[in-house]
């Protein structure tokens, strides 16, 4: 069975450009997670898709991202304008049901962004 | 809030030795504690996980303890080996068990 898969695996783009992370899940799982870890810091939630509906965004650091997951498959979080603070690993995770209490998370090797 | 300390951040332990990671959450209502294991260069894998109807779990080397009471749990390594070399993030359950919190993680490096 193939894992949680992540494009690209390292991006490194100027502030003020635009960058589209994508993920797809483990097939067959409804929910999707994004999560972010900034260096040495702890990893951190930004939002949850059950198939296509966001089912919680508070975890979005502002309106500088976009996550999409059209027709409840792959996923992408596009930042724009990324700034310096934006720097970090993107990981994201899959679970076939929810809530987590029944179900375990899979994660994919995260995307390594630098904004210069 | 959505708080889970971890500590110590670093820990080196001699070959054989047993490691103990801590982490304390903020929320009562987290009732799932998973631990994850993250090797360089790869991605956090499940390691073992405990459910806030039991104290203790078991799995070879590694144990999960939990005291819902102080709000803490801790991972135990016995027999440490040097593919033990990672680092470990603590996770508790937030938001009615929607999402996970993390801690920050803990490197840990066995000396062989």
């Amino acid at each position: 069975e193939a894992g949680v898969t992540q494009f690209p695996s390292h991006s490194v783009i100027e502030k003020g450009q635009t960058v589209t992370l994508r993920c797809d899940p483990i097939s067959g799982h409804d929910n999707l997670y994004w999560y972010r870890r900034v260096m040495g810091k702890e990893i951190k939630f930004l939002l949850h898709f059950v198939k296509e509906s966001k089912q919680d965004e508070s975890g979005m650091p502002n309106n500088r991202f976009l996550a999409e997951r059209t027709g409840g498959t792959y996923s992408t979080l596009k930042v724009q304008p990324a700034e310096l603070e934006d720097s970090g690993v993107y990981f994201c995770a899959s679970s076939q049901r929810y809530p987590l209490l029944d179900e375990k998370l899979f994660f994919g090797s995260g995307t390594q962004l630098s904004v210069l | 809030g959505e708080n889970v300390e971890q500590h110590p951040s670093t820990l080196s332990v001699q070959e054989g030795d047993s490691a103990v990671i801590k982490c304390t959450y903020s929320d009562s209502a987290s009732n799932y504690f998973p631990w994850y294991k993250q090797e360089l260069g790869k991605r956090p894998q499940l390691i073992i996980d405990i459910r806030s109807n039991v104290g203790e779990k078991k799995d070879q080397r590694i144990a999960v303890t939990l005291n819902k009471t102080a709000k803490h749990f801790s991972l135990h390594i016995t027999e440490t080996q040097p593919e033990d070399s990672a680092v470990y993030f603590c996770a508790a359950s937030m938001g009615g068990n929607n999402r996970l919190a993390f801690g920050k993680g803990n490197q840990v490096v066995v000396i062989p």
